[in-house]
């Protein structure tokens, strides 16, 4: 049964700190999306990569936030430093592309940074 | 822009009764339309989805047309369960490329 993997489940960090949230999406799948819930904000769509390179990350602060695919096979989201507002949980998926078609989602990264 | 506007919550039903969630789009193609559930504490999974005007997507009970002519989505369902209890949120994805665009998300709660 494929299935988006994510590391950790939950981390609870101080203000300051690098946080790093790891990804593995499904064997085959060409894109990858970033996503970060919270109430107030709703599904916000962070960055998303195809075929490993980025495709539009404007959904993210880049003077903390940076997203890679070292390889095909792992997504990496870093924040540094993490703030207080950063404390949501972060989603990652994958899909096949350029067909429009399902996206498949991890089980999330519930971040907490006190 | 493209984007989804869905019926806000929160949606309190009996079980057994008849539940309708508006989605409405807005897209500059032909896009293809989809339904996510979110239990508690997981992430989004797919519930149903529709790739042309007119298409009928279904899973589960729940069902959904793919209106062209309204840029609806509407889902429904005949009688809801406990186990629905869940956050919906509706979501469009652009032939063009692969990036979706999704709903603010509807919570809804079903009690015995």
């Amino acid at each position: 049964d494929a299935r988006v993997t994510q590391t950790p489940r939950h981390k609870v960090t101080e203000m300051g700190q690098e946080v790093t949230m790891r990804c593995q999406p499904i064997l085959g799948h060409n894109t990858v999306f970033w996503y970060r819930q919270t109430m107030m904000q709703g599904l916000e769509l962070l960055a998303y990569f195809r075929n490993r390179a980025p495709l539009d990350d404007s959904g993210m602060p880049k003077d903390r936030f940076s997203a890679e695919m070292p390889d095909a096979t792992l997504a990496t989201l870093k924040i540094q430093p993490s703030e207080p507002r950063d404390s949501a949980v972060y989603f990652c998926a994958s899909g096949l592309s350029p067909k429009a078609g399902e996206q498949f989602f991890g089980p999330g990264t519930r971040l907490t940074v006190l | 822009g493209d984007s989804v506007t869905q019926m806000e919550g929160p949606v309190t039903l009996s079980e057994e009764a008849f539940l309708t969630i508006n989605c409405t789009y807005t897209a500059t193609g032909y896009p293809s339309l989809f339904w996510y559930v979110q239990y508690p504490g997981e992430g989004l999974q797919l519930l149903l989805k529709a790739t042309k005007a007119d298409d009928k997507g279904s899973n589960k009970g729940f069902e959904a047309t793919y209106r062209k002519e309204t840029t609806s989505f509407h889902l429904e369902k005949g009688s809801v369960q406990v186990s629905d209890s869940a956050v919906y949120f509706c979501a469009l994805s652009l032939k063009t490329g692969n990036q979706f665009y999704f709903g603010t998300g509807t919570s809804l709660t079903v009690i015995p």
